[in-house]
């Protein structure tokens, strides 16, 4: 997989099924991912977070797992509606850039389709 | 309250033109970040504003894009003699302070004919 990208560009999935969206970092030593949702000609939308000190976290219908030893994110969507049709983007912190601050790595990202 | 703010939503001009692209980020976020997001493509970090500090402008493409941001709020992304590649949508984010959760903004589409 690239750096912070996404092993499937696209994914198609039927009402009610469950999604996972994956995706490959390559900071080591990132200490903090968050997933995203974009909409058709809106910004960025933040779903879930991450820090590096836990390997599962879950939100409503969705759930983030990082494994830090191959350096994978997931995340599940369970139950997935038309609505959640959109691309989405994994990001790492990849900390202090040249100028000190710390930044965000996004994927190339995911859409997914959901079929009604 | 409001979220982030941009202006203008879209935005044409031609080659060798310059432009501004404002942002409003959300009341109170100390952190404000610029991005680039071209089609099809993934968020490219342009620039990074915490508080008075001195910005971080590692990620801008070239010396003709520049920013500031006036009395720790609004942010203005100016682009001088615009090329077609900088064609992209240019996305504003705040946060409430680094390392945290990024709100982005509506983007503005710029195209440049």
């Amino acid at each position: 997989g690239e750096s912070v990208g996404l092993h499937l560009p696209t994914l198609s999935v039927q009402e009610g099924d469950n999604s996972i969206i994956n995706c490959a970092y390559s900071n080591s030593a990132s200490d903090y991912f968050i997933w995203y949702k974009q909409e058709s000609g809106k910004g960025p939308q933040f779903i879930i977070d991450i820090r590096s000190n836990m390997d599962k976290r879950q939100g409503q219908r969705v759930t983030v797992l990082l494994n830090k030893t191959v350096k994978h994110l997931s995340l599940q969507i369970a139950a997935t509606q038309p609505g959640d049709s959109a691309v989405y983007f994994c990001a790492e912190n990849w900390g202090p850039t040249q100028g000190g601050s710390e930044k965000l790595v996004f994927g190339k990202g995911t859409k997914l389709t959901v079929n009604p | 309250g409001a979220g982030v703010s941009q202006s203008p939503s879209n935005k044409v001009t031609e080659k060798g033109k310059d432009v501004e692209l404002r942002c409003d980020p959300i009341s109170g976020h100390t952190a404000l970040y610029w991005y680039r997001q071209s089609l099809g493509q993934g968020l490219e970090f342009l620039i990074y504003f915490q508080g008075n500090s001195a910005p971080d402008k590692s990620g801008l493409p070239s010396d003709r894009f520049s920013a500031e941001r006036t009395g720790g709020s609004v942010s203005t992304l100016t682009i001088q003699r615009t090329q077609q590649e900088d064609s992209a949508v240019y996305l504003c984010a705040s946060s409430r302070r680094q390392g945290y959760e990024q709100f982005f903004g509506p983007g503005t589409r710029l195209t440049v004919l």
